[in-house]
Protein backbone atom coordinates (compact mmCIF):
# COMPACT_ATOMS: atom_id res chain seq x y z
CA UNK A 1 0.00 0.00 0.00
CA UNK A 2 1.31 3.39 -0.73
CA UNK A 3 0.01 4.85 2.66
CA UNK A 4 -1.41 7.96 3.38
CA UNK A 5 -1.58 10.28 0.35
CA UNK A 6 -2.08 14.04 0.63
CA UNK A 7 -1.88 16.81 -1.79
CA UNK A 8 -0.42 19.06 -2.69
CA UNK A 9 2.27 19.19 -0.59
CA UNK A 10 3.15 22.67 -0.56
CA UNK A 11 0.65 25.59 -0.98
CA UNK A 12 1.53 29.05 -1.45
CA UNK A 13 -1.38 31.31 -1.42
CA UNK A 14 -2.93 34.74 -1.00
CA UNK A 15 -4.88 36.03 2.05
CA UNK A 16 -8.60 35.42 1.21
CA UNK A 17 -8.20 32.94 -1.46
CA UNK A 18 -9.52 29.74 -1.08
CA UNK A 19 -7.80 26.63 -0.05
CA UNK A 20 -8.61 22.75 -0.53
CA UNK A 21 -6.34 20.09 1.06
CA UNK A 22 -6.69 16.56 -0.86
CA UNK A 23 -6.19 13.23 1.48
CA UNK A 24 -6.35 9.95 0.64
CA UNK A 25 -6.27 7.39 3.44
CA UNK A 26 -5.06 3.97 3.54
CA UNK A 27 -7.67 1.36 1.68
CA UNK A 28 -9.72 -0.33 4.17
CA UNK A 29 -8.97 1.96 6.97
CA UNK A 30 -12.01 3.28 8.49
CA UNK A 31 -11.35 6.46 10.85
CA UNK A 32 -9.66 9.39 9.40
CA UNK A 33 -8.45 12.85 10.75
CA UNK A 34 -7.13 15.94 10.16
CA UNK A 35 -4.45 17.68 12.12
CA UNK A 36 -2.55 20.91 12.00
CA UNK A 37 1.02 21.36 13.32
CA UNK A 38 2.54 24.79 14.21
CA UNK A 39 5.57 25.47 16.01
CA UNK A 40 3.61 27.71 18.89
CA UNK A 41 0.83 24.99 19.24
CA UNK A 42 2.06 21.44 18.21
CA UNK A 43 -0.03 18.90 17.21
CA UNK A 44 -4.09 19.68 16.62
CA UNK A 45 -7.01 17.46 16.34
CA UNK A 46 -9.50 19.33 14.05
CA UNK A 47 -11.97 16.98 13.03
CA UNK A 48 -12.05 13.69 12.31
CA UNK A 49 -14.45 11.36 10.74
CA UNK A 50 -15.43 7.50 11.33
CA UNK A 51 -17.26 5.26 8.24
CA UNK A 52 -16.71 8.59 6.27
CA UNK A 53 -18.89 10.81 8.85
CA UNK A 54 -17.30 13.56 10.79
CA UNK A 55 -17.84 12.40 14.70
CA UNK A 56 -15.79 15.24 15.83
CA UNK A 57 -15.10 18.41 14.63
CA UNK A 58 -14.79 20.59 17.63
CA UNK A 59 -11.08 20.97 16.62
CA UNK A 60 -11.66 23.29 13.64
CA UNK A 61 -10.56 26.35 14.67
CA UNK A 62 -14.06 28.89 13.23
CA UNK A 63 -16.66 28.57 9.85
CA UNK A 64 -13.65 29.19 7.87
CA UNK A 65 -12.86 25.59 7.87
CA UNK A 66 -14.52 22.88 6.30
CA UNK A 67 -13.72 19.42 5.77
CA UNK A 68 -15.64 16.42 3.97
CA UNK A 69 -15.74 12.85 3.27
CA UNK A 70 -17.35 11.92 0.30
CA UNK A 71 -16.45 8.10 0.12
CA UNK A 72 -14.16 6.30 1.92
CA UNK A 73 -11.25 6.81 -0.03
CA UNK A 74 -11.05 10.62 -0.32
CA UNK A 75 -11.20 13.91 2.24
CA UNK A 76 -11.06 17.39 1.95
CA UNK A 77 -10.16 20.53 4.13
CA UNK A 78 -11.25 23.47 2.91
CA UNK A 79 -10.00 27.25 4.19
CA UNK A 80 -12.37 29.91 2.94
CA UNK A 81 -11.13 32.47 3.29
CA UNK A 82 -7.68 31.82 3.88
CA UNK A 83 -5.31 33.89 7.12
CA UNK A 84 -2.07 34.59 7.34
CA UNK A 85 -2.82 32.51 10.71
CA UNK A 86 -3.58 29.36 8.89
CA UNK A 87 -0.18 29.01 7.42
CA UNK A 88 1.12 25.73 9.10
CA UNK A 89 1.35 21.93 8.19
CA UNK A 90 -1.85 20.23 7.62
CA UNK A 91 -1.24 16.46 7.94
CA UNK A 92 -4.36 13.26 7.06
CA UNK A 93 -3.56 10.65 9.29
CA UNK A 94 -6.08 7.15 9.25
CA UNK A 95 -6.45 4.43 10.87
CA UNK A 96 -8.09 0.87 11.04
CA UNK A 97 -10.58 0.56 13.56
CA UNK A 98 -11.40 1.88 16.99
CA UNK A 99 -7.75 1.85 18.73
CA UNK A 100 -5.36 0.74 16.30
CA UNK A 101 -2.24 2.20 15.10
CA UNK A 102 -2.31 5.64 13.42
CA UNK A 103 -0.36 6.15 9.74
CA UNK A 104 0.11 9.92 8.67
CA UNK A 105 0.31 10.92 5.46
CA UNK A 106 3.44 13.75 4.44
CA UNK A 107 2.01 16.36 5.22
CA UNK A 108 0.83 19.74 3.06
CA UNK A 109 2.82 22.78 3.63
CA UNK A 110 0.13 25.72 3.51
CA UNK A 111 2.25 29.21 3.44
CA UNK A 112 -0.65 32.19 3.43
CA UNK A 113 0.53 35.33 2.42
CA UNK B 1 -9.27 16.31 28.89
CA UNK B 2 -6.25 14.59 28.69
CA UNK B 3 -3.23 15.97 29.03
CA UNK B 4 0.30 14.37 27.47
CA UNK B 5 3.78 15.80 28.83
CA UNK B 6 7.06 14.74 27.56
CA UNK B 7 10.13 15.88 29.15
CA UNK B 8 12.79 16.49 28.27
CA UNK B 9 11.96 18.98 25.68
CA UNK B 10 15.85 18.32 23.87
CA UNK B 11 18.15 15.87 24.30
CA UNK B 12 21.46 15.68 22.94
CA UNK B 13 23.34 12.28 24.09
CA UNK B 14 27.03 11.02 21.78
CA UNK B 15 26.63 7.83 19.91
CA UNK B 16 26.14 4.63 21.49
CA UNK B 17 24.60 5.60 24.47
CA UNK B 18 21.35 4.28 25.91
CA UNK B 19 18.40 6.41 26.37
CA UNK B 20 14.99 6.95 27.69
CA UNK B 21 12.47 9.36 26.67
CA UNK B 22 9.42 10.13 28.85
CA UNK B 23 5.92 10.63 27.91
CA UNK B 24 3.24 11.29 30.77
CA UNK B 25 -0.57 11.81 30.53
CA UNK B 26 -3.06 12.45 33.00
CA UNK B 27 -6.27 9.98 32.54
CA UNK B 28 -5.52 6.73 32.82
CA UNK B 29 -8.36 5.15 31.04
CA UNK B 30 -6.46 4.73 27.55
CA UNK B 31 -6.97 2.45 24.75
CA UNK B 32 -3.37 2.35 23.76
CA UNK B 33 -0.24 4.57 23.39
CA UNK B 34 2.06 5.22 19.91
CA UNK B 35 5.42 6.55 19.68
CA UNK B 36 6.05 8.22 16.62
CA UNK B 37 8.86 10.17 14.76
CA UNK B 38 9.02 12.74 13.37
CA UNK B 39 12.05 14.40 11.22
CA UNK B 40 12.43 17.98 9.88
CA UNK B 41 9.94 18.96 7.21
CA UNK B 42 8.84 15.39 7.45
CA UNK B 43 5.21 13.35 8.42
CA UNK B 44 5.30 11.57 11.74
CA UNK B 45 6.15 7.76 11.32
CA UNK B 46 5.11 5.34 13.45
CA UNK B 47 7.53 2.90 15.68
CA UNK B 48 5.66 1.46 18.42
CA UNK B 49 1.60 1.13 19.71
CA UNK B 50 0.89 -0.64 22.66
CA UNK B 51 -2.06 -1.67 23.45
CA UNK B 52 -3.79 -0.90 27.10
CA UNK B 53 -3.17 -4.34 28.53
CA UNK B 54 0.28 -4.56 27.64
CA UNK B 55 3.16 -3.28 29.44
CA UNK B 56 5.52 -3.31 26.83
CA UNK B 57 7.10 -3.48 23.15
CA UNK B 58 9.89 -3.91 21.11
CA UNK B 59 11.31 -3.76 17.67
CA UNK B 60 14.81 -3.88 17.20
CA UNK B 61 16.66 -1.46 19.41
CA UNK B 62 13.68 0.41 20.59
CA UNK B 63 11.49 -0.74 23.74
CA UNK B 64 8.23 0.93 24.89
CA UNK B 65 6.88 0.48 28.59
CA UNK B 66 3.01 1.72 29.47
CA UNK B 67 2.25 1.82 33.22
CA UNK B 68 -1.36 3.06 32.94
CA UNK B 69 -1.81 2.89 36.35
CA UNK B 70 0.90 5.81 36.88
CA UNK B 71 0.38 7.67 33.63
CA UNK B 72 3.89 7.08 32.10
CA UNK B 73 5.32 5.58 28.85
CA UNK B 74 9.14 5.16 28.36
CA UNK B 75 10.81 4.92 25.27
CA UNK B 76 14.08 3.08 25.57
CA UNK B 77 16.27 3.38 22.54
CA UNK B 78 19.75 0.96 22.98
CA UNK B 79 22.84 2.16 21.30
CA UNK B 80 21.75 5.61 19.71
CA UNK B 81 22.92 6.52 16.44
CA UNK B 82 23.04 9.78 14.24
CA UNK B 83 20.58 8.73 12.52
CA UNK B 84 18.16 8.26 15.59
CA UNK B 85 17.97 11.81 15.41
CA UNK B 86 14.63 13.43 15.44
CA UNK B 87 12.11 14.37 17.53
CA UNK B 88 9.92 12.05 19.28
CA UNK B 89 6.36 12.33 20.22
CA UNK B 90 3.66 10.29 22.27
CA UNK B 91 0.12 9.87 21.20
CA UNK B 92 -2.51 8.57 24.20
CA UNK B 93 -5.51 7.31 22.68
CA UNK B 94 -8.88 7.31 24.23
CA UNK B 95 -11.41 5.55 21.89
CA UNK B 96 -11.08 7.76 18.25
CA UNK B 97 -9.63 11.05 20.10
CA UNK B 98 -5.48 11.21 19.73
CA UNK B 99 -3.66 13.18 22.01
CA UNK B 100 -0.23 14.17 21.53
CA UNK B 101 2.71 15.73 23.73
CA UNK B 102 4.68 18.69 22.44
CA UNK B 103 7.76 15.87 21.73
CA UNK B 104 11.10 15.35 22.63
CA UNK B 105 13.73 16.74 19.91
CA UNK B 106 16.77 14.46 19.99
CA UNK B 107 20.14 14.41 18.83
CA UNK B 108 22.98 12.02 18.84
CA UNK B 109 26.16 13.30 18.37
CA UNK B 110 28.87 11.14 16.12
Amino acid sequence: DAGVIQSPRHEVTEMGQEVTLRCKPISGHNSLFWYRQTMMRGLELLIYFNNNVPIDDSGMPEDRFSAKMPNASFSTLKIQPSEPRDSAVYFCASILGGGGEQFFGPGTRLTVL
Amino acid sequence: KQEVTQIPAALSVPEGENLVLNCSFTDSAIYNLQWFRQDPGKGLTSLLLIQSSQREQTSGRLNASLDKSSGRSTLYIAASQPGDSATYLCAVCTGNQFYFGTGTSLTVIP
